[in-house]
């Protein structure tokens, strides 16, 4: 039964046209997480929603955007996708609250820009 | 200093041995210590959660010491099917809304291990 769902598992885009990635759950988590991994490097948290309140990691280029329309969804826009975008982005989830910290992964969207 | 760090290996060994992982962390403050397992092109997958007492599952047993800001994750009788990388994962715990808090992760590189017959 899948729990993290992505969508789609591989996508191939053109370099600046806008791509978004979709990850949905059914497991009624309070928080989703987007994480980018490239070839041989840890994940690397871009951004993640606690219910509806959006926190953005420092580091994370403004080329990304997230938007959470409900507790089930969560999408990742790239606006105009570089050469350097190309990787694997992983959707996670976890319930929230104390102890309740274990993170859920999708299968991931290996994405490809030509 | 990075927030976490492991050895990336990789190790190579033969089936059936033994073989041991090492991490250390940062950031004293950690409150939730996991080992993920990552297959090749595949998502992270919860290996197990490390508790101060330590804890066992299987082949696999997983130490901690907050003294040292160690975590170890020992594989028994190694499995063709345990080649994999393995991430030591630390969870410094922030506030979030409401009071509730929740965890963001904090990846080691991970540790490559093949196990060849």
């Amino acid at each position: 039964d899948a729990m993290v769902i992505q969508n789609p598992r591989y996508q191939v885009t053109q370099f600046g046209k806008p791509v978004t990635l979709s990850c949905s759950q059914t497991l009624n988590h309070n928080v989703m997480y987007w994480y980018q991994q490239k070839s041989s490097q840890a994940p690397k948290l871009l951004f993640h929603y606690y219910d509806k309140d959006f926190n953005n990691e420092a580091d994370t280029p403004d080329n990304f955007q997230s938007r959470r329309p409900n507790t089930s969804f969560c999408f990742l826009d790239i606006r105009s996708p570089g050469l350097g975008d190309a990787a694997m982005y992983l959707c996670a989830t976890s319930r929230g609250g104390q102890g309740q910290e274990t993170q859920y992964f999708g299968p991931g969207t290996r994405l490809l820009v030509l | 200093r990075k927030e976490v760090e492991q050895d990336p290996g990789p190790f190579n060994v033969p089936e059936g041995a033994t073989v041991a992982f090492n991490c250390t962390y940062s950031n004293s403050a950690s409150q939730s210590f996991f080992w993920y397992r990552q297959d090749c092109r595949k998502e992270p997958k919860l290996l197990m959660s490390v508790y101060s007492s330590g804890n066992e599952d299987g082949r696999f047993t997983a130490q901690l010491n907050r003294a040292s800001q160690y975590i170890s994750l020992l594989i028994r009788d190694s499995k063709l099917s345990d080649s994999a990388t393995y991430l030591c994962v630390v969870n410094p715990s922030y506030p979030g809304a409401g009071g509730t808090s929740y965890g963001k992760l904090t990846f080691g590189q991970g540790t490559i291990l093949t196990v060849h017959p």
